[in-house]
């Protein structure tokens, strides 16, 4: 079985700052793990993703996160926030199976003060 | 590319009445589709994955009965929740998986808001 679970359901930063949401993982097969960003009352936007290879992964808006397979974590940072970078966040892992079946973190909000 | 769009984006219907729910991918196709739930503040939870041509599966706790999916075609998946009650109001987003890709990704619809009355 696999889970996720994001330390933090809520994150505040001043924009400017370092941007840090956290992941951590579990699976009992290689994992793939994705970021999605969801706006209010909208669907969720792919950030990046890993699947196998460099373990540094770069996504849209800034964004990257690293794939540590020591510590079970995915976590995502960016080097300096922007307004617009307000919204919540959902971490999600799948087996990498044909099934693709998601399993989503509980979201952790992200605020963005001027 | 890969769009996926969700109709109605919202609505509103009365206790006892049956909501459809359409998901399309408008620019690749989809051999299987996901059809989650979403309450307010909270993640996203898998009801059903939808396989074009064959019968959901549907997720433990999932009422199957309830929520009928039919995937007739590599572009939609259609969710009806039959005899709606009021704590079937929710948000329903549904995604969907390119055939072209190996790497599980799924693009999302925008959602639906179902308020049942």
């Amino acid at each position: 079985a696999q889970s996720v679970t994001q330390l933090g359901s809520h994150v505040s930063v001043s924009e400017g700052a370092l941007v840090l949401l956290r992941c951590n993982y579990s699976s009992s097969v290689p994992p793939y793990l994705f970021w999605y960003v969801q706006y209010p009352n909208q669907g969720l936007q792919l950030l990046l993703k890993y699947t196998t290879g460099a373990t540094l992964v770069k996504g849209i808006n800034g964004f990257e996160a690293e794939f540590k397979k020591s510590e079970t974590s995915f976590h995502l940072t960016k080097p300096s926030a922007h307004m617009s970078d307000a919204a919540e966040y959902f971490c999600a892992v799948s087996d990498g199976g044909q099934g693709g079946k998601l399993i989503f973190g509980q979201g952790t909000e992200l605020s963005v003060k001027p | 590319g890969a769009v996926v769009s969700q109709h109605p984006s919202w609505v509103i219907c009365k206790s006892g009445t049956s909501v459809k729910i359409e998901c399309r991918s408008l620019d690749f196709q989809a051999t299987t589709m996901f059809w989650y739930r979403q309450f307010p503040k909270q993640s996203l939870m898998l009801m059903a994955t939808s396989n074009e041509g064959s019968k959901a599966t549907y997720e433990q706790g999932v009422e199957k009965d309830k929520f009928l999916i039919n995937h007739a075609s590599l572009t939609l998946s259609t969710l009806t929740v039959t005899s709606a009650h009021p704590e079937d109001s929710s948000f329903y987003i549904c995604s969907a998986r390119d055939v072209r890709t190996s790497e599980n990704e799924q693009y999302f619809g925008p959602g639906t808001r179902l308020t049942v009355t």
